[in-house]
């Protein structure tokens, strides 16, 4: 069985430009989380989908995140103006709908430099 | 806001030593996950413990849930090389929700 994927895997942009991350689930996992690890900081959730839902977006920075999940497979997170603080590594996670350890099972991530 | 301590944030150990890592909170949470993340990788979960005062063994990593699902500790007996790495707590609510990760300790084992 596949596992999460993310796509790129680096992505290095000018502060004021726009970058699309991607990231496809575990086939048949319902539920799909992005997390947000920044320099020196923990891992912190941005938010969160129930198929093509957005169950809670609490974590979100800004409105420069828009984050969507057409059809309830892969999700996108486009970052739209860049700043400088928006570096880090980006973490997309699934889980089973019914898992009630709330187990979830990470890819591998996308390194965003904003310069 | 929850949070979660974890301590040391760095561990620097020769081959055949022991050691516990530390994961407290003020909170209580539902399950208590434990991460190991290699250098360009996501997280990949090695255990869930669920039951205040359990203990999970993994080989020669075992893992305990405090008694008031607050906090849980990480022990592994004979450190090999193999062990390097950032180990991850994650604290977790009910299903479907976010999980709360602590900063992580990275642990260098040395042969």
């Amino acid at each position: 069985e596949a596992g999460v994927t993310q796509f790129p895997s680096h992505s290095v942009i000018e502060k004021g430009q726009t970058v699309t991350l991607r990231c496809d689930p575990i086939s048949g996992h319902d539920n799909l989380y992005w997390y947000r690890r920044v320099m020196g900081k923990e891992i912190k959730f941005l938010l969160h989908f129930v198929k093509e839902s957005k169950q809670d977006e609490s974590g979100m920075p800004n409105n420069r995140f828009l984050a969507e999940r057409t059809g309830g497979t892969y999700s996108t997170l486009k970052v739209q103006p860049a700043e400088l603080e928006d570096s880090g590594v980006y973490f997309c996670a699934s889980s089973q709908a019914r898992d009630s350890l709330n187990e979830q099972y990470f890819g591998p991530g996308t390194r965003l430099t904003v310069t | 806001t929850q949070l979660l301590e974890q301590s040391p944030q760095f561990l620097s150990i020769q081959e055949g030593e022991n050691l516990t890592v530390y994961c407290n909170s003020s909170s209580v949470f539902s399950s208590l996950q434990w991460y190991r993340q290699e250098p360009g990788e996501g997280p990949v979960l090695l255990v869930t413990v669920v039951t205040g005062g359990e203990v999970k063994k993994l080989k020669r990593l075992t893992f305990q849930f405090g008694d008031a699902r607050k906090d849980s500790s990480l022990h592994i007996t004979a450190a090999q090389p193999g062990d390097t790495g950032l180990y991850l707590c994650a604290g977790a609510g009910q299903a479907g929700t976010a999980l709360i990760f602590g900063k992580g300790t990275t642990l260098s084992v040395s042969s």
